[in-house]
């Protein structure tokens, strides 16, 4: 079964710093690795995402990602956080693979982003 | 708006009753999922539908959830005799590849 984990429940940045927030992940065969942005009250926003290819992927808004498969992490970044960006960021995987459980998208706890003016 | 739609946005309910929210999917997409988000988490996987087929169900989805989508278009989810522990998000998201899900504003069910 997969798993993601965000170990950090919130990360605080000033505004115009760059900002990471951490994910590692666990699953069978070769990722699909996805961020979702959500905001108060709303449904998840689709931010990048990681099929195969090129190890830095880049998203909306300005952010970015970085695959790395040895630590199996796919953390996200930004080189200058603005306070629009404050919200729930999210992690998520899914295998390559068919079968059972293929279809599915497999959520970290998520992150609060804190951006402080 | 051309984006995955939910109804209702908000539901109330009492502990017992019945509940059917909708979800309507990005028009060319034939793949559509159901997710449910508690407080502090993560989403988690309900069900998903190929067309009109479900093809995968969570063991989170007991006997008294239904889910349909009779034409492989809008899709349903029945809540039957609902508890307080049903008190959670519902998210619809749809796809028209195995990967990127776009997803719904949510339907946020509260039974007390």
């Amino acid at each position: 079964a997969q798993s993601v984990a965000q170990p950090e429940d919130q990360v605080n940045v000033a505004e115009g710093n760059p900002l990471t927030v951490k994910c590692t992940y666990s699953v069978s065969g070769n990722p699909y690795l996805f961020w979702y942005v959500q905001y108060p009250n709303r449904g998840l926003q689709f931010l990048l995402k990681y099929i195969t290819g090129d190890n830095l992927v880049k998203g909306s808004y300005g952010f970015e990602a970085e695959f790395n498969k040895s630590q199996t992490s796919f953390h996200l970044k930004k080189p200058s956080a603005l306070v629009s960006d404050s919200a729930l960021y999210f992690c998520a995987v899914s295998p390559t693979t068919s079968g059972a459980g293929s279809y599915q998208l497999t959520f970290g706890k998520g992150t609060k982003l804190s951006v402080i003016p | 708006d051309t984006g995955v739609s939910q109804d209702p946005r908000h539901k109330i309910t009492k502990r017992g009753q019945n509940v059917t929210f909708r979800c309507d999917p990005i028009s060319e997409h034939n793949r559509l999922y159901w997710y449910r988000q508690t407080l502090g988490q993560g989403p988690e996987f309900l069900t998903y539908f190929q067309n009109e087929a479900q093809l995968e169900k969570s063991r989170l989805l007991s006997d008294r959830f239904s889910a349909e989508r009779p034409k492989g278009s809008f899709s349903t989810l029945e809540i039957q005799r609902t508890e307080q522990g049903d008190s959670a998000m519902y998210l619809c998201a749809s796809s028209i590849t195995a990967d990127t899900q776009y997803f719904g504003p949510g339907t946020r069910l509260t039974v007390l």
